[in-house]
């Protein structure tokens, strides 16, 4: 098992061009969550999607867009870079327990987004 | 969105017990608490999962007082690789890390 693929790893773009992160789990996981990472920071939650076919904002959503696209993928769409998302972006997934529990989340190894 | 507060820094010696104490007064009755280790470069890692008392698994216990509106994570016996930022979280579904505790284990 792969665990969550991210790509790419690395990327730089330029201020104004569009990108998409890729994301994929073969956990068969319910929930799926991307996270951006700046220098010295903690995580911050941009976007979630508890089950397939749902999205939803988390602390940090203003310039991205996220598609849900099975159970598996979870996409993060930049629609025009700014220097401001230069970070590092985690995607992770979990299962969903009984009670609204969520289960230990599984991070993929990161994409290194710079914007110049 | 769920907030927790937790120490920002934390000073050790290879060796001893480290308790890192994280706060959560608004916590809801279904949250459950997590705690996560991270590496730099690294995504982070799972350590323990707990609701209400004591867990222990092989690496940490958890802590949770009967209000839950704290838990403590216990780290027995530190080495050196435990040199990490550790984050306490809280909640079901919209999980966020707050700035986390950067543990400095030394020789």
């Amino acid at each position: 098992n792969a665990g969550v693929t991210q790509t790419p790893k690395f990327q730089v773009l330029k201020t104004g061009q569009s990108m998409t992160l890729q994301c994929a789990q073969d956990m068969n996981h319910n929930s799926m969550y991307w996270y951006r990472q700046d220098p010295g920071m903690g995580l911050r939650l941009i976007y979630y999607s508890a089950s397939e076919g749902t999205t939803d904002k988390g602390e940090v959503p203003n310039g991205y867009n996220v598609s849900r696209l099975n159970k598996r993928e979870f996409s993060l769409r930049l629609e025009s870079a700014a220097p401001s998302q230069t970070s590092v972006y985690f995607c992770a997934s979990s299962e969903s327990r009984g009670g609204g529990q969520t289960g230990e989340l599984f991070f993929g190894e990161g994409s290194r987004l710079t914007v110049l | 969105l769920a907030k927790t507060t937790q120490p920002i820094s934390m000073d050790s010696y290879e060796g001893q017990e480290v308790n890192i104490t994280c706060s959560h007064n608004n916590i809801a009755t279904n949250d459950y608490i997590t705690w996560y280790q991270q590496f730099p470069s690294q995504g982070p890692r799972f350590i323990i999962q707990g609701y209400k008392t004591k867990v222990t698994n092989e690496v940490a216990s958890l802590f949770i007082p009967a209000d839950r509106k704290s838990s403590t994570l216990s780290l027995p016996r530190v080495s050196l690789s435990d040199t990490a930022v550790y984050y306490c979280l809280r909640g079901r579904r919209a999980l966020t890390f707050g700035s986390g505790t950067r543990l400095q284990v030394q020789p």
